[in-house]
């Protein structure tokens, strides 16, 4: 089973507002990382947050992280047609070398 | 420099055949990741190979896959007997050694259709 779910599973705002994704977790992580998708093919990666960090930025994204709740959230600001992509969560587990990643949540900026 | 290369970019194959697809990773990454994405699905892990260490192969869905990395370098996913289930993207990646905390780079994948 996958270790990280994203929700909501589709997110539709409008151009300009605050677009926020959530991720939870199942097992004990060393980092968390944020990825897009466009159009089905590579994903690019985003942003890194270790497990001993709270929060970390980028531009106009905003990554945090709760291991209590084994939880993290993305938000993007100011949105833009262009960020339009399916986002995902990628868990580092403990003990293992590998990348796991959710379902993603599909974005739609509507202009 | 060169991102992660796939070939080829899209396979359209008769239920049955065998299959070939091709990953060259940036050079100097040690680590190579070989995913599956069916349509509107997440991304499923499949093989991890990292130096020379034994590839992570516990995400293969079954005998009929198998992959290989020759000299550390170029990857190939190979799937025997392709059923119509076989068909989604193959998505590589590479990353630096030394696995966690590193950012992956990806390939474009390889659509893989089984008619």
């Amino acid at each position: 089973s996958q270790q990280g779910e994203e929700d909501p599973q589709a997110l539709s705002i409008q151009e300009g507002e605050n677009a926020t994704m959530n991720c939870s977790y199942k097992t004990s992580i060393n980092n968390l990382q944020w990825y897009r998708q466009n159009s089905g093919r590579g994903l690019v990666h985003l942003i890194l947050i270790r497990s001993n960090e709270r929060e970390k930025h980028s531009g106009r994204l905003r990554v945090t992280l709760d291991t209590s709740k084994k939880s993290s959230s993305l938000l993007i600001t100011a949105s833009r047609a262009a960020d339009t992509a399916s986002y995902f969560c990628a868990t580092g587990l403990q003990g293992a070398q590998k990348l796991v990643f959710g379902q993603g949540t599909r974005l739609t900026i509507n202009p | 420099g060169a991102g992660v290369s796939q070939s080829p970019s899209n396979k359209v194959t008769e239920k049955g055949k065998d299959v070939e697809l091709r990953c060259d990773p940036i050079s100097g990454h040690t680590a190579l990741y070989w995913y599956r994405q069916s349509l509107g699905q997440g991304l499923e892990f499949l093989i991890y190979f990292q130096g020379n260490s034994a590839p992570d192969k516990s995400g293969l869905p079954s005998d009929r896959f198998s992959a290989e990395r020759t000299g550390g370098s170029v990857s190939t996913l190979t799937i025997q007997r392709t059923q119509q289930e076989d068909s989604a993207v193959y998505l590589c990646a590479s990353s630096f050694s030394a696995g966690q905390g590193i950012e992956a780079f990806f390939g474009q994948g390889t659509r893989l259709t089984v008619v």
